[in-house]
């Protein structure tokens, strides 16, 4: 596609619930990346994928967060038993080979959990 | 503790004036990029200024670097209205880590 799509755009969710937040980068950009941002704040790094690497996941703030990209294309961050803390924007951001290029990111997604 | 934190937190401006944020970080870095946020959604790539570089132009922005001071500014000659948003540094650091470094960023007000 043109850009980097993100869905769902918003998600409430009830705490201890499970969510899935997909995104699905530009054709051709080997470089994937999800933050997150809280109200007001900067971006925090989750997780990096580049190419068939293995994924860099130092950012992940716990283990009920993970996340996969499959085909080297469409990926999923995957957050388990959701707290309210996790309430927060979670950006998606792609780069035609990672550092020394500009990232191109999604709308993100916006996740309420109540 | 941030890589890059912009300053100031915020700024307020009359339409056609210019408006200077500025960013400094603490370690060595390859580059440094600016980008926009409209409404806390997706962050644009304004520009991207290597460590060997000094001044960079586009448009109607310009944005040095000092890598001696570990600090770098971003210039909006001709403010608009349009202007009005988030204003983020990030940082390409020699951490290992292979993802930018996001500052808090500056919020950016144009009044018309």
């Amino acid at each position: 596609g043109a850009g980097v799509s993100q869905s769902p755009s918003n998600k409430v969710t009830e705490k201890g619930k499970d969510v899935e937040l997909r995104c699905d980068p530009i054709s051709g950009h080997t470089a994937l990346y999800w933050y997150r941002q809280s109200l007001g704040q900067g971006l925090e790094f989750l997780i990096y994928f580049q190419g068939n690497s293995a994924p860099d996941k130092s950012g992940l703030p716990s283990d009920r967060f993970s996340a996969e990209r499959t085909g080297g294309s469409v990926s999923t961050l995957t957050i388990q038993r959701t707290q309210q803390e996790d309430s927060a924007v979670y950006l998606c951001a792609s780069s035609y080979r990672g550092l020394g290029y500009g990232y191109t990111f999604g709308s993100g997604t916006r996740l309420t959990v109540v | 503790s941030q890589q890059g934190e912009e300053d100031p937190q915020a700024l307020s401006i009359q339409e056609g004036e210019n408006a200077t944020m500025n960013c400094s970080y603490k370690t060595s870095i390859n580059n440094l990029q600016w980008y926009r946020q409209n409404s806390g959604r997706g962050l644009v790539h304004l520009i991207l200024i290597r460590s060997n570089e000094r001044e960079k132009h586009s448009g109607r922005l310009r944005v040095t670097l000092d890598t001696s001071k570990k600090s770098s500014s971003l210039l909006i000659t001709a403010s608009r209205a349009a202007d009005t948003a988030s204003y983020f540094c990030a940082t390409d650091a020699d951490t290992g880590r292979r993802a930018l470094t996001f500052g808090s960023g500056t919020r950016l007000q144009v009044q018309p």
